[in-house]
């Protein structure tokens, strides 16, 4: 069974340009998590998708958004790019409601922006 | 305002003996708590999980033990193996909203 999977694995981008960053969740995974791993910081959550619906969002300006598509997969779009925007993004995947006890992350998008 | 708090950056404990990190949150209305281990360049992966209704859960090598009073969690690794050596994440739930709130992370380094 294939796990979760991110795309770019990195990504180089200038101040001010936008970011698209792609999530595949486990087949059968409804629910997909972003979050940011910025350095020193832990993981801050971003977005929660399920059912093709946003669901919840953290403490994130609105310059970050994102979408579900009807094959559950998801995209984290980051606009107007910052350097404090460099991270690692995270994207996991789980049954609805599942409460994080179901939480199977991916590998991660590297985001450096310049 | 963090919730959830791992103090100690980092840890360095000799092979075969007990690695313990620790992990305080401020909410009394979190009913869920997890470990998580994250070696470089990979994802986060689910170590050991706690509900509130319990003060310890075990698993092989892995106990996780709840103090509700005090509000603290800890991780015991024993014995503590080189492959342990990883970040470790403390993670709450708190209820329906879906998300995980993560505390820093302890960087565990087991020396040969």
């Amino acid at each position: 069974e294939a796990g979760v999977t991110q795309s770019p694995t990195h990504l180089i981008k200038t101040r001010g340009q936008q970011a698209t960053l792609r999530c595949s969740p486990i087949s059968g995974h409804t629910s997909v998590y972003w979050y940011q791993q910025a350095l020193g910081l832990g993981l801050q959550f971003l977005l929660w998708y399920d059912e093709g619906e946003e669901r919840n969002r953290g403490n994130f300006p609105p310059r970050f958004s994102g979408r579900q598509f009807p094959n559950y997969s998801s995209e984290l779009n980051v606009n107007a790019l910052e350097l404090e925007d460099s991270a690692l993004y995270l994207c996991a995947s789980s049954f609805r409601d599942a409460g994080g006890y179901g939480y199977t992350f991916g590998s991660g998008t590297r985001l450096t922006v310049v | 305002d963090q919730q959830v708090k791992q103090n100690s950056p980092s840890l360095s404990v000799q092979e075969g003996r007990i690695s313990i990190l620790n992990c305080d949150y401020t909410n009394s209305m979190f009913d869920y708590f997890l470990w998580y281990k994250k070696y470089p360049a990979e994802g986060p992966t689910f170590l050991i999980s706690i509900s509130s209704i319990k003060d310890k859960n075990e698993d092989g090598r892995f106990t996780v033990f709840l103090n509700k009073s005090a509000k603290h969690l800890s991780l015991h690794i024993v014995p503590s193996q080189p492959g342990d050596s990883a970040v470790y994440f403390c993670a709450a739930n708190p209820g329906s909203q879906g998300n995980l709130i993560f505390g820093k992370g302890t960087k565990l380094s087991v020396k040969p």
